[in-house]
């Protein structure tokens, strides 16, 4: 059974700092890796993705990949209200590429 | 670009009848959809994946004859709950993908079923 691990959370932090998120996943085959955000009663939207070791940039996004430890991160840099919210780990499938296996999600609330 | 569109946004039925929610991708053609379920505080499974214009795969304990899916062109796939029971309520929600490799999947905003 693949899995994709995240710790359900909540977890608080203050406006304007880092919040950090973490990921493991079970299937060393995976080749690809996703982060998105869910409101509530909202359908998931992609933050990012990453393919390859090391570390991702998009704005206040930061994706950081290490293949060899299963392990992938999302760093929110000065956290706003508005991104509280669930945030969904996804990681492809190795045995049938076009599938991918998503963790339960972390909640992030970010108070003022 | 990138935007996939679903119908109803929600629906409430008698317990007994069909619903069919249709998936579209607005601005790119979706070689890969996907239909997941999501029950309330749970993160999403998967249902199923469809290419178009074959059958669709459906995931264990799935089953396809209550929950049948047509991926007739590029850029709609259509999902119909057939005889919906109360425990059929749930969110669906359906992505899609230009490829059918390892792609990113753009996800709809969703279908709210309720099933008195």
């Amino acid at each position: 059974q693949k899995e994709v691990e995240q710790n359900s959370g909540p977890l608080s932090v203050p406006e304007g700092a880092i919040a950090s998120l973490n990921c493991t996943y079970s299937d060393r085959g995976s080749q690809s890796f996703f982060w998105y955000r869910q409101y509530s009663g909202k359908s998931p939207e992609l933050i990012m993705f990453i393919y390859s070791n090391g570390d991702k940039e998009d704005g206040r996004f930061t994706a950081q990949l290490n293949k060899a430890s299963q392990y992938v991160s999302l760093l929110i840099r000065d956290s706003q209200p508005s991104d509280s919210a669930t945030y969904l780990c996804a990681v492809n499938e190795h045995s049938s590429a076009s599938k991918i296996i998503f963790g339960s999600g972390t909640r992030l609330s970010i108070r003022p | 670009g990138a935007v996939v569109s679903q119908h109803p946004s929600w629906v409430i039925c008698k317990s007994g009848t069909s619903v069919k929610i249709e998936c579209r991708s607005l601005d790119f053609q979706a070689t890969t959809m996907f239909w997941y379920r999501q029950f309330p505080k749970q993160s999403l499974m998967l249902m199923a994946t469809s290419n178009e214009g074959s059958k669709a795969t459906y995931e264990q304990g799935v089953e396809k004859d209550k929950f049948l899916i047509n991926h007739a062109s590029l850029t709609l796939s259509t999902l119909t709950v057939t005889s919906a029971h109360p425990e059929d309520s749930s969110f669906y929600i359906c992505s899609a993908s230009r490829s059918s490799g390892v792609d990113t999947q753009y996800f709809g905003p969703g279908t709210r079923l309720t099933v008195l």
